[in-house]
């Protein structure tokens, strides 16, 4: 299975919105509702942000959300802050009982 | 805060073998209070400068396991709950299977907790 698709790369400017695009199939995004996007910062490891689509874990700012439409998942980031500068990576649930990644996606503020 | 540590990497041979494992400590999933009988395991990989990629999951109770097609034949995953443990046994090793190994706890469908990571180097 190839990687969801996601960006590059998306910029923005302290205080501004971002949205990041995750493009899968019918066999994995739009097949399920159970898309998660991962924050990971240079040297770290990854830390969940979103499930389920649209769901926070407890701790994770409400700035943070997600939503899908069809085939595609967004995340969006408001109120962009200087921490948020990482990489973000969605996953999916597939009908293969697996996991797919997107290539991930690098924001800058 | 649920505490994942993994141990084992390190550098191999191509075609050798290597086995990871990961011990849960203060395991409690705090959106559903689930333990780690009740948690899926996964293994999740990121080779150097590159994104993730899933490798395997196994269910609570051991009894349904998965695999990226990769490493269908060449890894198999377990755990003992006894021990708060997953493992990863690593076989036939190719080069292109080096990377920053992940242990991560959660839901059949999702990571909640990662730990810091194994680096596995495959290389003559």
């Amino acid at each position: 299975q190839s990687a969801l698709t996601q960006p590059a790369s998306v910029s923005g400017s302290p205080g501004q919105s971002i949205a990041i695009s995750c493009t899968g199939t019918s066999s994995d995004v739009g097949g399920y509702n159970l898309v998660s996007w991962y924050q990971q910062h240079p040297g770290k490891a990854p830390k969940l942000m979103i499930y389920g689509v649209n769901n926070r874990p407890s701790g994770v700012s409400d700035r943070f959300s997600g939503s899908k439409s069809g085939s595609t998942a967004s995340l969006t980031i408001s109120g962009l802050q200087a921490d948020d500068e990482a990489d973000y990576y969605c996953s999916s649930y597939t009908s293969s009982s697996t996991w797919l990644f997107g290539g991930g996606t690098k924001v800058t503020v | 805060e649920v505490q994942l540590v993994e141990s084992g990497g390190g550098l191999v041979q191509p075609g050798g073998s290597l086995r990871l494992s990961c011990v849960a400590s203060r395991f409690t999933i705090s959106r559903s209070k689930a333990t780690f009988n009740d948690a899926w395991m996964n293994w999740v990989r990121q080779a150097p400068g590159k994104g993730l990629e899933w490798v395997a999951n196994i269910k609570g109770d051991g009894s349904e396991k998965n695999y990226v097609d990769s490493v269908k034949g060449r890894f198999t995953i377990s755990r003992d709950n006894a021990k708060n443990s997953v493992y990863l046994q690593m076989n036939s090793l190719r080069a292109d299977d080096t990377a920053l190994y992940y242990c991560v706890s959660g839901y059949y469908d999702t990571g909640d907790y990662w730990g810091q990571g194994m680096l596995v180097t495959v290389s003559s």
